[in-house]
This record gives C-alpha cells, structure tokens and sequence, in this order.
C-alpha cells in the first residue's frame, strides 16, 4: 500500500538498550524528518534529511543517530535509551520543492515509545 | 527558545462556537505558515496554509488570519463540530529551509454537541 508507515506502532524498552524505530514511504519523496511529540512541546524536530544519504540535526539531536540509505528508509536510532526519551514519534516525508512552492509534510501514525 | 508560541494549550467551545488558536513568532525569515490537524491515535495532517503577503485564507469553515505587522497568526474554526475535536498545531518555515517546519506547542480544541 502507498504512504507512509512506521513500525513498531508500541515499544517497551529498558533504560540503556538500543532501540530502532523504522519508518518507511513508498512516495519516493526526497525528505523525510523524525519528530518526537511531547505534552506542552509540541512536535520538535529530531533530524531530518533531504536526499538518500544526506541528514541534518533538527532542534533535539542528542542521544539519536539517523541513517538513510536508501529514498524510501529513515530509521531512528536510540543508541542508549533513557526515560527522558519516552515519547511519541513521527516520521514525516514531502516531496521536493519545485518552483518555490512549499510541499506539505506527510505524517506517519507514530510510534509510542515507553522507557522503563 | 521556542521560536513559534501557540496558545492557549487546550479550548472547549459549544458546537457552532468559533474556537480561535493564536501563534507568535520572531524569525522574520519565516515566509510560510502552515497549520495541522491531529485526531488522537494519528499524525497530523496539514489543513490550511498562509503566506505573509495576505491577511487572511479561508479553506471551508477554517479560516487563518495573518497580521506580519505583529507577527502573530491565528486559526478560527466557524460553525465548530464535535468532528473538529483534535489537536492543531501552527507552524513556521523560512524561504531557505526546504520543506523543514518549526511547530508550535499545539492547542487541543474540544467541541461539545
């Protein structure tokens, strides 16, 4: 099926464990962005990349690692997971801009990440 | 240092009452100010978007007022239904940013039948 999906939907997880969270677009849209949503924050930008193996940091970078190998995959990476990171996260990915006109952001269904 | 300020965080109006979302900002390089919807369980979904070089936009019963004076931009939502119940969030994005966005802190609107 076309959009954009990410997976786990739920994850339960230990303080100090390594965990991934995986986002997919069958779009071939050229960016994609994690974003974590936090009650009273909103949605703060975690990193986001503009093309295949090209990222950037957004306003809330540490204790992520990011990768994109390939158009379709952004996966999160929580390399050593503490409580502070419990939250929901959304990938989003847009098309490139042509023209000057601004693309919307698409959002996936998120991920609830619980660290214990 | 949140660079887009919404308020107020949450809103309860009576059906047909117009439920009014406010957003502030300081960076006068954002030219693109975008708002999204949020249902629970889901990601949000962009509902309406503005440029600087017009005051007002309306898409349906969602109407967004830019005033780039004061920096300051705001949702209403005429004739609200029990079916606009969601979280809305404004959003800023500078011309040089691609399609990156800053969000603001999100309002959760409530209307009751």
């Amino acid at each position: 099926d076309a959009g954009i999906t990410q997976s786990p939907r739920y994850k339960i997880t230990e303080t100090g464990r390594q965990v991934t969270l995986m986002c997919h677009q069958t779009w071939s849209h050229s960016y994609m962005f994690w974003y974590r949503q936090d009650l009273g924050h909103g949605l703060r930008l975690i990193y986001y990349s503009a093309a295949a193996d090209i990222t950037d940091k957004g306003e809330v970078p540490d204790g992520y690692v990011v990768s994109r190998s390939k158009t379709e995959n952004f996966p999160l990476t929580l390399e050593s997971a503490t409580r502070s990171q419990t939250s929901v996260y959304f990938c989003a990915s847009s098309p490139e801009r042509r023209g000057g006109r601004r693309n919307e952001q698409f959002f996936g269904p998120g991920t609830r990440l619980t660290v214990l | 240092q949140q660079q887009v300020k919404q308020s107020p965080q949450s809103l309860i109006v009576q059906k047909g009452g117009i439920p009014i979302i406010n957003c502030a900002y300081e960076n006068t390089a954002f030219d693109y100010f975008p708002w999204y919807q949020q249902f629970p369980g889901k990601g949000p979904a962009l509902l309406i978007a503005i440029r600087p070089d017009v005051s007002e936009k309306k898409e349906g019963r969602f109407t967004i007022s830019f005033n780039k004076s004061a920096k300051q931009f705001s949702l209403h939502i005429m004739d609200s239904q029990p079916g606009d119940s969601a979280t809305y969030f404004c959003a800023a994005s500078p011309k040089a940013a691609g399609n990156k966005l800053t969000f603001g802190g999100g309002t959760r609107v409530l209307v009751k039948p």
